[in-house]
């Protein structure tokens, strides 16, 4: 199994531009979540999904959208992307809602 | 406020000494508390993961204590190595209606040199 993959690895966007980040898993987990970490800051929790179909808001929604058409992927949309949008993105996938979450290896995202 | 604080923010030690990383949470209604181990570039790993109602588990060098009462748990490392030098974080998982809602310490970034 490769788990949770996440593409890119890094990005730079101007400011304004759009992009989807990329999350998929391989282990049929119904939870899966977004992530930012910026520098010196503990993971904030931006949307999550409970099932395909399924999404709600974190802690940091703002300038983010997300989908989750089938179990195993689950895309971030930056729509109009702004400089304190600059973080490091990971992507957590967990088969119950209490159970441990496993996370991708991230995308650093650059906005200039 | 739910909050999760650690210490100490930085700590080096040399090769084989022993190390002992703080936690203090303030989330309720608490559900489990974790720890994760994040090295540089990549996402967190978990390393244990503690309910109510367990005070201690170990995972080979890695030993994880919690007092629900005081709302404290440690990660103590024995043996360091230098493959341990990353960041280590505790997440306290809080109860809600939906969905699983996780708030993360800081990390203590770890360096352990020859």
């Amino acid at each position: 199994n490769a788990g949770v993959t996440q593409t890119p690895k890094f990005r730079i966007l101007k400011i304004g531009q759009s992009m989807t980040l990329q999350c998929t898993q391989d282990m049929n987990h119904n939870y899966m979540y977004w992530y930012r970490q910026d520098p010196g800051m503990g993971l904030k929790l931006i949307y999550y999904s409970v099932g395909a179909g399924i999404t709600d808001k974190g802690e940091v929604p703002n300038g983010y959208n997300v989908s989750r058409s089938t179990t195993e992927d689950f895309p971030l949309r930056l729509e109009l992307a702004a400089p304190s949008q600059t973080s490091v993105y990971f992507c957590a996938s967990s088969p119950e809602r209490y159970n441990e979450q496993f996370f991708g290896p991230g995308t650093r995202l650059t906005v200039l | 406020k739910n909050q999760v604080e650690q210490s100490p923010q930085s700590l080096i030690i040399l090769e084989g000494k022993n190390c002992t990383l703080q936690c203090n949470y303030t989330v309720s209604p608490f559900s489990n508390l974790r720890w994760y181990k994040q090295d540089t570039g990549r996402g967190p790993v978990s390393l244990t993961i503690m309910t109510f109602s367990e005070n201690t588990k170990s995972n080979g060098r890695y030993t994880a204590t919690l007092d629900a009462d005081t709302k404290q748990s440690s990660l103590h490392i024995t043996a360091s190595q230098l493959s341990d030098s990353a960041s280590y974080i505790c997440v306290v998982s809080r109860v809600e209606t939906s969905g699983s809602r996780l708030t993360f310490g800081e990390g203590t970034q770890l360096t352990v040199n020859p």
